[in-house]
């Protein structure tokens, strides 16, 4: 079965730093492309971040500077290193298997079952 | 970036009827729309890729159409499991955008 488990959410501070952790069973993660996406208390899925298979990395205008995603191929593992949190970065935090299909388009179809930050004040 | 703009935000319906939401992009996005529905504490689920093809496991009640800039998502006959918030995603370009959600109410 395919799988994904989020770790290392927590309460952190304003300007602090988590480490989120994504590790894949299943599947090899680094032959998929790997996001993370977030949603926040009454809010709507935000897409966040992308590491693809050749380890191209994408991010959402809100993360860009302060977030890095990354891989370790040995731990079949993807990694959200989140800094300068903001208060706004309060989030459950999603990563997803992200698959071009057979209609030569790109879906989500496997995702984790979230890991919680929450920034204080 | 690609704005998806949902409607409605909010439905009340009953169990047993029909149900369409709609998704507009800011830009033609071919058939590179996905619907997912998410339920509170659990993951989100993939419905529909490439705007009309029904992921493996997903009851037939659920179907989607459009191409372009305009899409839909209709539930043919409503189940009491189907009472959750719906999204559409865009794949076309990176960032990857959803809209903002519809939320299916029991009436």
């Amino acid at each position: 079965e395919m799988q994904l488990v989020e770790s290392g959410g927590g309460l952190v501070q304003r300007g602090g730093s988590l480490r989120l952790s994504c590790v894949a069973s299943g599947f090899i993660a680094s032959t998929n492309y790997i996001t993370w996406v977030r949603q926040a208390p009454g809010k709507g899925l935000e897409w966040v971040s992308v590491i693809h298979s050749g380890g191209t990395t994408y991010y959402a205008d809100a993360v860009r500077g302060r977030f890095t995603i990354s891989r370790d191929n040995s731990k079949n593992t993807v990694y959200l290193q989140m800094n300068s949190l903001r208060a706004e970065d309060t989030a459950v935090y999603y990563c997803a298997r992200e698959l071009l299909g057979p209609t030569v388009t790109y879906y989500t179809d496997v995702w984790g079952k979230g890991t919680t930050v929450t920034v204080s004040s | 970036d690609i704005q998806m703009t949902q409607s409605p935000s909010s439905l009340s319906a009953s169990v047993g009827d029909r149900v369409t939401v709609t998704c507009r992009a800011s830009q033609s996005i071919n058939i590179y729309l996905n619907w997912y529905q998410h339920k509170p504490g659990e993951a989100p689920k993939l419905l529909i890729y490439g705007a009309s093809s029904l992921q493996s496991g997903v009851p037939s009640r659920f179907s989607g159409s459009g191409s372009g800039t305009d899409f839909t998502l209709t539930i043919s006959s409503l189940q009491p499991e189907d009472f959750a918030t719906y999204y559409c995603q865009q794949t076309y370009s990176t960032p990857r955008t959803f809209g903002q959600g519809t939320k299916l109410e029991i009436k």
